[in-house]
């Protein structure tokens, strides 16, 4: 069975541009979350989403933002980058919604460098 | 306010020996905890989750304990490997909130 998987793995941006991120979730897992992971800060949440629905929402500015599709599978946007967001951004799955219910299982992240 | 707390930030061991990392929270009503193993430039794995019934779980040589009164939880790490080395992060979910609180881990670098 395929694990989580996260599209790119590595990336370049400069201030002011935006970037898109992918994130397939295992077969069958309907809730996919997106989290920030920086050396000060640990793992922050950013959002959540249930059967195409933000369930839950983080305490990210509005530039963040994101959306779930018929499939499962997530993209998430940062818009207007800023050189703070640079950071490993992480999509986890899992079979129900909410955090709580189910065990998490991540991808590999994404490495975002803003210049 | 809901927070998790880990200590040491960072800990160094040889090969073979036996360590101890601790999460404190206060996170109420209390779920479960997770205690996730992230290698460098990797996802978190994890390797328990304990609800609040649950003192002790194993998987492998990692044993977690998780007293619900003091509100404190340890992993216990049995003849470390080298590849050990990781980040250890103690997650807590807060009942019926949806919300996960993460520690910001544990830095383990196990030497030869």
């Amino acid at each position: 069975k395929a694990g989580v998987t996260q599209t790119p793995r590595y990336l370049i941006k400069t201030r002011g541009q935006q970037v898109t991120l992918s994130c397939s979730p295992i077969s069958g897992h309907r809730s996919v979350s997106w989290y920030q992971q920086t050396p000060g800060q640990g793992l922050q949440f950013l959002f959540e989403y249930f059967s195409e629905t933000q369930r839950n929402k983080g305490n990210f500015p509005g530039r963040f933002s994101g959306r779930q599709f018929s499939n499962s599978r997530s993209e998430m946007n940062v818009s207007t980058l800023e050189l703070g967001d640079s950071a490993l951004y992480l999509c986890a799955s899992s079979l129900y919604r909410g955090e709580d219910t189910g065990e998490l299982f991540f991808g590999e992240g994404s490495r975002l460098t803003v210049l | 306010k809901n927070q998790v707390e880990q200590s040491p930030q960072s800990l160094i061991i040889l090969e073979g020996k036996n360590c101890t990392l601790q999460c404190n929270y206060t996170v109420s009503p209390f779920s479960n905890l997770r205690w996730y193993k992230q290698d460098t430039g990797r996802g978190p794995v994890s390797l328990t989750i304990m609800t609040f019934s649950e003192n002790t779980k194993s998987n492998g040589r990692y044993t977690a304990t998780l007293d619900a009164d003091t509100k404190q939880s340890s992993l216990h790490i049995t003849a470390s490997q080298l590849s050990d080395s990781a980040s250890y992060i103690c997650v807590v979910s807060a009942y019926n909130t949806d919300k996960l609180i993460f520690g910001t881990g544990t830095r383990l670098q196990v030497f030869p």
